[in-house]
């Protein structure tokens, strides 16, 4: 089965400190990559996406996501991050065939905090 | 430009009682997508629609979970009955294309958040 780990459930930070998410994939073949954001009492909206190029990928607000293939890793940064930028982080794999074509697998998401 | 819309935002009901959540994606999307959303979890998948056409329902629970898109735009998730266990956020999303193609982003709804008692 495919699976996406992200290993820090809860991050604190305090403003203008540099962040860094993991995501793992499990998954060998072709991958398309998200990395979404649930502001509080808002939906999930797409922070940046990886298709194929370039693997350092820069989203919305700052943000990017290095692309290591030969770690299976897709990990989000922010060099500074703002008291705004509190919100939950899921990371999202698309396998590119199959019958799960279309199929988004999330992890379980990272909630990070932000002290001002 | 509206986004997705689903209804209700909350529902609470008894164990056994039949639930509906009802989703109206954006207009012009061709493919609509339910989620389900378990405490402290990611989203999963339940069923992908195509126009009006289940093309990936492979986890949706059919013993008791049941949806329709029956004019091709807003769609029904229906739970007959509910488990304790259905406890969690239901969310919609939708895409413009047909393909299933990565390229295709999905717009999510707020979702709706069942307590089941």
């Amino acid at each position: 089965a495919q699976s996406v780990s992200q290993h820090n459930h809860h991050v604190i930070l305090s403003e203008a400190a540099s962040l860094e998410l993991g995501c793992n994939y499990s998954y060998g073949g072709t991958v398309n990559l998200f990395w979404y954001v649930q502001y509080p009492g808002q939906h999930l909206q797409l922070l940046l996406k990886y298709f194929s190029g370039d693997p350092l990928v820069k989203g919305i607000k700052g943000f990017e996501a290095e692309f290591i293939k030969s770690k299976f890793s897709f990990n989000l940064r922010k060099p500074s991050v703002q008291w705004s930028d509190t919100a939950e982080y899921f990371c999202a794999v698309h396998l590119d065939r199959g019958s799960t074509l279309g199929r988004l697998y999330f992890g379980r998401g990272t909630q990070l905090t932000v002290w001002p | 430009e509206a986004g997705v819309v689903q209804s209700p935002r909350y529902k609470i009901i008894e164990k056994k009682q039949p639930v509906a959540f009802w989703c109206n994606p954006i207009s012009g999307h061709n493919t609509l997508y339910w989620y389900l959303q378990n405490l402290g979890q990611g989203p999963e998948l339940l069923i992908r629609y195509e126009n009006e056409e289940a093309v990936d329902d492979s986890q949706l629970p059919k013993d008791r979970f049941s949806a329709e898109r029956l004019k091709g735009v807003d769609s029904t998730l229906k739970i007959q009955p509910a488990e304790l266990g259905d406890s969690a956020v239901y969310l919609c999303a939708s895409s413009l294309g047909l393909s299933g193609e990565a390229s295709d982003t999905q717009y999510f709804g707020p979702g709706t958040r069942l307590t089941v008692l």
